[in-house]
């Protein structure tokens, strides 16, 4: 079963402007990862964000967590046409020292030139 | 450093047929995982190894699929006899996976995954 719901499922906009995709998750997590995948380069870890954490920058992503809500946003500002992909997050579950990542369904993000 | 490696990139075969994924992860890497990849889905995890141990197959199809990691390092996945909705991308991945001061550093390195068509 997939713990994580991303919406929206596709978003598509110009380069420059901002994209926004939330993903809402069930069970209580030690942390919730970004991916993102294209069919050049697979999947690739964007960010990790611990549930002790409320929000993490790294250069043109920001992600927030809000554990009482059970959900997490990623922000990336000024996209380019490269940020065309799809974006998964994943929960680390807190299932003992399994380390199991569940991830969602995704957001197909199309970036136009 | 390289990354994780897999092989075939591509393959087709006939339902009931048999076929072998094989995966060399980033070295030093503890953990090693197989996911499931179905066409606008996201991953889901098949197997998890803690060096050459599995510590997750729950939602493995046992009936038809096996897996092992001898020796901690490689691991191939099989399939037989393979069934249509096998068609998926099978994809390989590795971390560090260990634990320090109550909190897990899994970060996941994936591999560029196999596509496996089934007619």
């Amino acid at each position: 079963s997939q713990q994580g719901e991303e919406d929206p499922q596709a978003l598509s906009i110009q380069e420059g402007e901002n994209a926004t995709m939330n993903c809402s998750y069930k069970t209580s997590i030690n942390n919730l990862q970004w991916y993102r995948q294209n069919s050049g380069r697979g999947l690739v870890h964007l960010i990790l964000i611990r549930s002790n954490e409320r929000e993490k920058h790294s250069g043109r992503l920001r992600v927030t967590l809000d554990t009482s809500k059970k959900s997490s946003s990623l922000l990336i500002t000024a996209s380019r046409a490269a940020d065309t992909a799809s974006y998964f997050c994943a929960t680390d579950a807190l299932e003992g020292n399994t380390d199991k990542l569940i991830f969602g369904t995704g957001t197909r993000l199309q970036v136009f030139p | 450093e390289a990354g994780v490696a897999q092989s075939p990139r591509y393959k087709i075969i006939e339902k009931r047929q048999s076929v072998a994924f094989w995966c060399n992860p980033i070295s030093g890497h503890a953990t090693l995982y197989w996911y499931q990849q179905i066409l606008g889905q996201g991953p889901k995890l098949l197997i998890q190894f803690q060096n050459n141990g599995v510590v997750d197959d729950s939602q493995l199809p046992k009936d038809r699929f096996s897996a092992e990691r001898l020796k901690g390092v490689d691991s191939t996945l099989k399939i037989q006899p393979a069934k249509l909705e096998d068609s998926a991308v099978y994809l390989c991945a590795s971390s560090l996976g260990y634990w320090y001061g109550g909190e897990s550093y899994n970060e996941q390195f994936f591999g560029p995954g196999t596509r496996l068509t089934v007619l």
